[in-house]
């Protein structure tokens, strides 16, 4: 089976510009997140879809950061406007109903913002 | 809450030599455990987990872990390293309910051919 894509794999933006990031997850899975990974870090959590609702997003900056999964597939997640301190690899992830111990990892989207 | 610590940011070891990855963990309850491998430019990907049933794993590619509750570890070992094992190891801690996934800062391992 296909695995999770992600696009684009890199992008380099100024301060204060907005940047948009899509992810298409494997077919059949419900569950879909997003996780900013900064460099000499691990993984945190932004926000997790259960087909197109929202069920955590506690970690979310809200007043720059949004993301949407409108027809319970594929999602965009949004900065706007972008800081230096979002410079990180974002990392979609799918999982199958009933599995959601096993996330399955697109290849990542690495910001730079200058 | 819950949390994991991985002893070492990296680690070194000759091909062909046993492999150690410590990671503690920090929960108030039976945690579900993980180990991820993220290979350089290639996405993350589950080598095993523990969910309350035999405290020793096995994964993918020869490795293993041992969930020790006395200990609060889940170390990741592997008895002989090969060159494409070079990679950063994460160790993950599910939150209670399974929504969150919380991952340690990482321990990127060298093999020395």
């Amino acid at each position: 089976e296909a695995g999770v894509a992600q696009s684009p794999r890199y992008k380099i933006i100024e301060k204060r510009q907005s940047v948009a990031f899509w992810c298409n997850p494997i077919s059949g899975h419900a569950t879909l997140y997003w996780y900013q990974q900064i460099l000499g870090q691990g993984p945190k959590l932004l926000i997790q879809f259960q087909n197109n609702g929202v069920v955590d997003d506690s970690q979310l900056p809200k007043d720059r950061f949004s993301a949407e999964r409108l027809k319970g597939v594929d999602s965009t997640l949004k900065i706007q406007p972008a800081k230096l301190e979002d410079s990180a690899v974002y990392l979609c992830a799918s999982s199958r109903p009933g599995a959601q111990d096993t996330q399955y990892f697109g290849p990542g989207t690495r910001l730079t913002v200058l | 809450a819950q949390s994991v610590t991985q002893l070492d940011s990296h680690v070194s070891v000759s091909e062909g030599t046993p492999v150690l990855l410590r990671c503690n963990y920090s929960s108030s309850y039976s945690p579900s455990l993980f180990w991820y491998v993220q290979h350089p430019n290639k996405g993350l990907q589950l080598l095993l987990k523990y969910t309350s049933a035999a405290t020793l794993v096995k994964g993918i590619n020869g490795f293993e872990a041992e969930f020790k509750k006395s200990e609060t570890s889940f170390h990741l070992t592997k008895p002989s390293a090969h060159m494409s094992d070079a990679a950063e190891y994460f160790c993950v801690v599910r939150s209670w309910g399974g929504n969150q996934f919380y991952f340690g800062t990482g321990t990127s391992l060298t093999v020395i051919p």
